[in-house]
């Protein structure tokens, strides 16, 4: 079974900084996609990034990077140039290829971003 | 306009009482699925469906039933809710089930069983 690990319950940065968001996962799989989500109060669920495993280059999404290292099983999202509007929880997900696609999720990350 | 809606968004009941949360998408999406959201646990699938008339159990299913009769809809059923079933439900469909699609989610539904 695929797990997904957040090992930072809450975090926080100011304004403009720049922030790391740390994730590892566990998988017997040679394929498949990473992601991030964010979700602000709102609650609603937004695709911040994603990155398919067979792809050796760093996915990036303006100010939103991430650092795959497949060897290490590690996938960090950077959140360079950080606003307020980054606040919010962010969850690492990984997809499996089987048994209904399911979004296997972390605990997330509670980002506040500080003026 | 593109989205995943629900309803209701929020919702006080009492066990025992059987519910339906509605789930309807607009993009003409083959998959479709459900995610119970609980603290300190992340998100967790209970149901999905690859097409019409196609569903299938997902990590926690039980206390749960679903249905999908059309495309563009896939209710949620609590035949008889218990205060465990508490909890921020989002339903989330994708083109096909496929992972190089993103999966887009609704709002979200807020249960609260007492």
């Amino acid at each position: 079974a695929q797990t997904v690990t957040q090992s930072q319950p809450e975090m926080s940065v100011q304004e403009a900084e720049t922030v790391t968001l740390s994730c590892t996962y566990d998988t017997s799989e040679s394929n498949y996609y990473l992601f991030w989500y964010k979700q602000p109060p709102s609650r609603q669920m937004i695709l911040v990034i994603r990155q398919e495993a067979y792809k050796q280059q760093n996915a990036t999404e303006n100010r939103f990077s991430v650092n795959f290292q497949k060897a290490a099983k590690s996938f960090s999202l950077k959140i360079s140039d950080s606003q307020l509007g980054d606040t919010a929880m962010y969850f690492c997900a990984f997809m499996r290829s089987n048994s209904g696609y399911a979004l296997n999720f972390g605990k997330g990350t509670s980002l506040l971003v500080t003026p | 306009e593109a989205q995943v809606t629900q309803n209701p968004r929020y919702l006080i009941t009492v066990t025992g009482k059987k519910l339906t949360v509605t789930c309807s998408q607009n993009m003409n999406h083959e998959y479709m699925s459900w995610y119970r959201q609980d603290p300190g646990l992340g998100l967790r699938q209970i149901y999905y469906s690859m097409n019409v008339e196609v569903t299938d159990k997902g990590d926690v299913p039980e206390g749960y039933k679903v249905s999908r009769k059309e495309k563009r809809n896939f209710p949620l059923i609590l035949e008889s809710p218990s205060p465990n079933q508490t909890s921020l439900y989002f339903c989330a469909s994708s083109p096909s089930a496929s992972p190089s699609y993103e999966q887009y989610f609704g709002p979200g539904t807020r249960l609260t069983v007492t």
